[in-house]
């Protein structure tokens, strides 16, 4: 049982170049997020989904795309990289409940704009 | 809108000390959930604890344990007897009960609390 899986676990890209973080959960879940951690500011949701088909934006949602396809898949889209999403990526996913559900966290992405 | 307050952004300690971690949430919500993350130096998120708004009931797990007060919108965390392996970055969280929409499970976290345990 994988849980959340992550790919890749490190990058690093030039200002203005594109990139998709993937994500993929084996848990049958359907709320699945994207958070951003940066130093002192804790984790900061991107976007979410309740399901496929179906997605929404979160507290800082600018430069992010995201599709969700599949109830396994929900990956992010960054159309052109720019320095200040130099940050850790997260995607979690969780049974949709009302917000009573633990969410199950990915292992991260590292993500370096030069 | 919600928001949670980790006023201590870090915390060092000695073995065997006990150690509370501080967390104060606003939300306007009537029914709502709060969380704790732990986040060890290797980077993984590990679910710790969730508590409803109606459960004020104190938690002890092991050498955790959680003090929720309604009163004054905290959600404590202490560990008793800290050992070197609790040194992490503890994170608290919340989420705003049932509602029309997805909205309800998205996650506000606090800035977090960086605790060191010195042997």
């Amino acid at each position: 049982n994988a849980g959340v899986t992550q790919t890749p676990k490190f990058q690093v890209l030039k200002t203005g170049q594109s990139m998709t973080l993937q994500c993929a959960q084996d848990m049958n879940h359907e709320y699945m997020s994207w958070y951003r951690q940066d130093p002192g500011m804790g984790l900061r949701l991107i976007h979410y989904s309740v399901g496929a088909g179906i997605t929404d934006q979160g507290e800082v949602p600018n430069g992010y795309n995201v599709s969700r396809s599949t109830t396994e898949d929900f990956p992010l889209r960054l159309l052109s990289a720019a320095p200040s999403q130099t940050s850790v990526y997260f995607c979690a996913s969780s049974r949709f409940q009302g917000g009573n559900q633990p969410q199950h966290f990915g292992d991260g992405t590292r993500l370096s704009i030069l | 809108a919600q928001k949670v307050t980790q006023a201590q952004t870090e915390i060092s300690v000695v073995e065997k000390e006990d150690v509370t971690l501080d967390c104060v949430y606003e939300t306007r919500d009537t029914t709502y959930y709060l969380f704790w993350y732990k986040q060890p130096p290797s980077g993984e998120l590990v679910f710790l604890i969730r508590r409803n708004s109606f459960d004020e009931q104190n938690e002890i797990s092991g050498r955790y344990s959680w003090n929720f007060q309604k009163s004054t919108s905290s959600f404590n965390f202490t560990i008793t007897a800290s050992q070197v392996v609790d040194s992490a970055v503890y994170f608290c969280a919340l989420s705003e009960g049932q509602k029309g929409g997805a909205s309800g499970s998205r996650l506000t976290f606090g800035e977090g609390t960086q605790l060191t345990v010195n042997p």
